[in-house]
């Protein structure tokens, strides 16, 4: 069965302060994995999707990297405004993307 | 452009009652539709997907049922809902699986069943 375990289940950064929340994954075959930004009441955002070990994706403050295991998300200098749940979601092919738990994230100015 | 409706976004329930969500999607054919639920605090657990008219594949057995009467309307039905249904349904949609750009997500259902 395809698991996907995200760490830390929160996180509450000051403005400004570098971190990187952890996706490891246990799956048969990675066809892609993708970050999602979920902010409150409301549906996922797509971020990123990754293919294979070594691939870099960036978008602004964010920078997505993929091993073999697991996949990091990088906040470089982070805003108030990246303040939600960081969720990331494994497909294999078989049925649908599995998702896993997420990381709320909390900026304090 | 592509653009996925959901509605109602928020629904009070009583123990016992039917439920109908609906999720329609405007701007693609054919595309693969999903019913997801997140407990608070807690990831996306995929409920139905479907691949096509009157094509449903179930995930979790429960007293929730998925129809797909039209390529891009896609519904969550219960005849009598339970307590432990509570919780923020999201409907999505992709073409195929693994699309490069994941899956695009409605803006949700908050059940509350009381």
């Amino acid at each position: 069965e395809d698991q996907v375990t995200q760490s830390p289940e929160a996180l509450r950064l000051q403005e400004g302060e570098s971190s990187s929340l952890n996706c490891s994954y246990t799956v048969s075959g990675l066809r892609g994995l993708f970050w999602y930004r979920q902010d409150p009441g409301k549906g996922p955002e797509f971020l990123f999707t990754l293919y294979s070990a070594g691939e870099e994706k960036e978008k602004e403050r964010l920078k997505a990297t993929l091993t073999k295991k697991e996949s990091f998300l990088h906040i470089t200098a982070p805003k108030p405004e990246d303040s939600a749940t960081y969720l990331c979601a494994v497909d294999t092919g078989r049925r649908a993307l599995t998702f896993g738990s997420g990381t709320r994230l909390q900026v304090q100015p | 452009s592509q653009t996925i409706h959901q509605w109602p976004a928020t629904l009070v329930q009583p123990v016992g009652s039917p439920l109908s969500l609906e999720c329609t999607v405007e701007g693609t054919s054919n595309p693969n539709l999903y019913w997801y639920r997140q407990a608070a605090g807690r990831g996306l657990q995929l409920l139905f997907y479907s691949v096509g008219i009157g094509q449903i594949s179930s995930e979790v057995p429960q007293n929730l049922s998925a129809s797909r009467p039209q390529d891009r309307q896609f519904i969550l039905s219960s005849k009598k809902l339970l307590l432990s249904d509570s919780g923020f349904y999201l409907c999505a949609w992709g073409k195929g699986r693994g699309l490069a750009d994941g899956y695009t997500f409605g803006s949700g259902t908050r059940l509350t069943v009381v």
